[in-house]
């Protein structure tokens, strides 16, 4: 039973154009919400997070929306860039609410960025 | 600075041998973290230290995987009878303290059981 669900497999994107990445998730626990980016041969490198208290952060050319009542974040790239195509997790925990602090994943999106 | 690091970065086992996995964690880090990377799926959590201790070891699988932090710094993750289906990448993360929320990750070690 997937908690963290990822249902778009891959994207693929125009240079400059914006890429946007969902993530849905099941348990309502979760109060800590991670996006992850994974080139090959790596290991996941920390992009942006947000807590449930947020409805959404921002970090340069990337943006995390929360919607708590649909159980649903996104991730905006934008302007997205070449160097963006790797593999996107999109994670979660229920650390703030006494849970652990274990990440849940979701299988990833890869995204390319054409140019 | 120095990231954490993972040895080997390859690992190819026969059925049914034992493995040793290693991990460095960043310089000053309280909190390590064991993952499982199977093909086509998202890391999985297998264990959690907080210094030397384990605070969370729900996601092992079974009593074949076990993971010692001795002196609250490297970690390694040992697999007693390794089956085929022990093979995926396991990736190793450190946290600054237990309220530190950014976990950075190794870049894993690839094991290979044939």
């Amino acid at each position: 039973d997937q908690q963290v669900k990822q249902n778009s497999p891959s994207l693929s994107v125009q240079e400059g154009r914006i890429s946007i990445l969902n993530c849905d998730y099941t348990n309502s626990m979760f109060d800590y919400f991670l996006w992850y980016k994974k080139y090959p041969a790596e290991g996941p490198t920390f992009l942006i997070s947000i807590s449930s208290i947020k409805d959404k952060n921002e970090d340069g050319r990337f943006t995390v929306f929360l919607n708590k009542s649909a159980k649903h974040l996104s991730l905006h790239i934008v302007p997205s860039q070449p160097g963006d195509s790797a593999v996107y997790f999109c994670a979660a925990s229920d650390y703030y609410q006494g849970g652990s602090e274990k990440l849940v994943f979701g299988k990833g999106t890869k995204l390319t960025v054409n140019p | 600075g120095a990231g954490v690091s993972q040895t080997p970065s390859n690992k190819v086992t026969e059925k049914g041998k034992y493995v040793e996995l290693r991990c460095d964690p960043i310089s000053g880090h309280t909190a390590l973290y064991w993952y499982r990377q199977s093909l086509g799926q998202g890391p999985e959590f297998l264990i959690y230290f907080q210094g030397t201790g384990a605070a969370d070891d729900s996601g092992l699988p079974n009593d074949r995987f076990f993971a010692v932090r001795p002196e609250g710094s490297v970690s390694t993750l040992k697999i007693q009878r390794t089956e085929r289906g022990d093979s995926a990448v396991y990736l190793c993360a450190s946290s600054l303290s237990v309220e530190s929320d950014t976990q950075y990750f190794g870049p894993g070690t690839r094991l290979t059981v044939l």
